[in-house]
């Protein structure tokens, strides 16, 4: 069975400042991995995901992540936090296509002006 | 890219009423759909899994008979809350596998979530 670790609930980084979110993940298989973010009242997002070829990822606003098998790791980064990524993100991971996602609790990132 | 139309996006409903949650995707054909509830401050459960045409599948611990799931076509899944409660208070999202995501290639696309309050 998979499963999704989030190191810290709560990061806060200043305006301008680099973004590190922490996932590692445990999984029997290779598998995919998936980061979203969450508005508040909102539905979920997809940032970018890894399934299989280049290990460093890049995605949508900004945002890269790389996986590390060696590490189990999925980090989440962005060079220069701006006021509109305030939000929760959450790293996920399957094993299958068209099996359900397992998240991880969530990082509410807050940025500070 | 892929788009899935949830609503919902709020209801409020009586205690022992029934609402009904609906889950489509607009431009691929969702061959599983995944149904999720979310509590305040918290993470995403798995509540069922539905494929087009057949029962859903019930993680442990989830009454079937109160949500009720239906997967009828490849484009629309949805979700029944029979005789709500205060309890049944949540965030419902629902997400599709079949398209492809904005990152591109196969991935999950979610629904914008039902907030469902019951008075």
């Amino acid at each position: 069975a998979q499963s999704v670790t989030q190191l810290g609930s709560h990061v806060s980084v200043s305006e301008g400042a680099l973004v590190l979110l922490r996932c590692n993940y445990s999984s029997s298989v290779p598998p995919y991995l998936f980061w979203y973010v969450q508005y508040p009242n909102q539905g979920l997002q997809l940032l970018l995901k890894y399934t299989t070829g280049a290990t460093l990822v890049k995605g949508i606003n900004g945002f890269e992540a790389e996986f590390k098998k060696s590490e189990t790791s999925f980090h989440l980064t962005k060079p220069s936090a701006h006021m509109s990524d305030a939000a929760e993100y959450f790293c996920a991971v399957s094993d299958l296509r068209n099996t359900p996602l397992v998240f991880g609790k969530g990082t509410r990132l807050s940025v500070i002006a | 890219g892929a788009v899935v139309s949830q609503h919902p996006s709020r209801v409020i409903c009586k205690s022992g009423t029934s609402v009904k949650i609906e889950c489509r995707s607009l431009d691929f054909q969702a061959t599983t759909m995944f149904w999720y509830r979310q509590f305040p401050k918290q993470s995403l459960m798995l509540m069922a899994t539905s494929n087009e045409g057949s029962k859903a599948t019930y993680e442990q611990g989830v009454e079937k008979d109160k949500f009720l799931i239906n997967h009828a076509s490849l484009t629309l899944s949805t979700l029944t809350v029979t005789s709500a409660h205060p309890e049944d208070s949540s965030f419902y999202i629902c997400s599709a596998s079949g398209g492809r995501s904005p990152a591109g290639g196969y991935g999950y696309t979610f629904g914008s979530g039902t907030r469902l309050t019951v008075v």
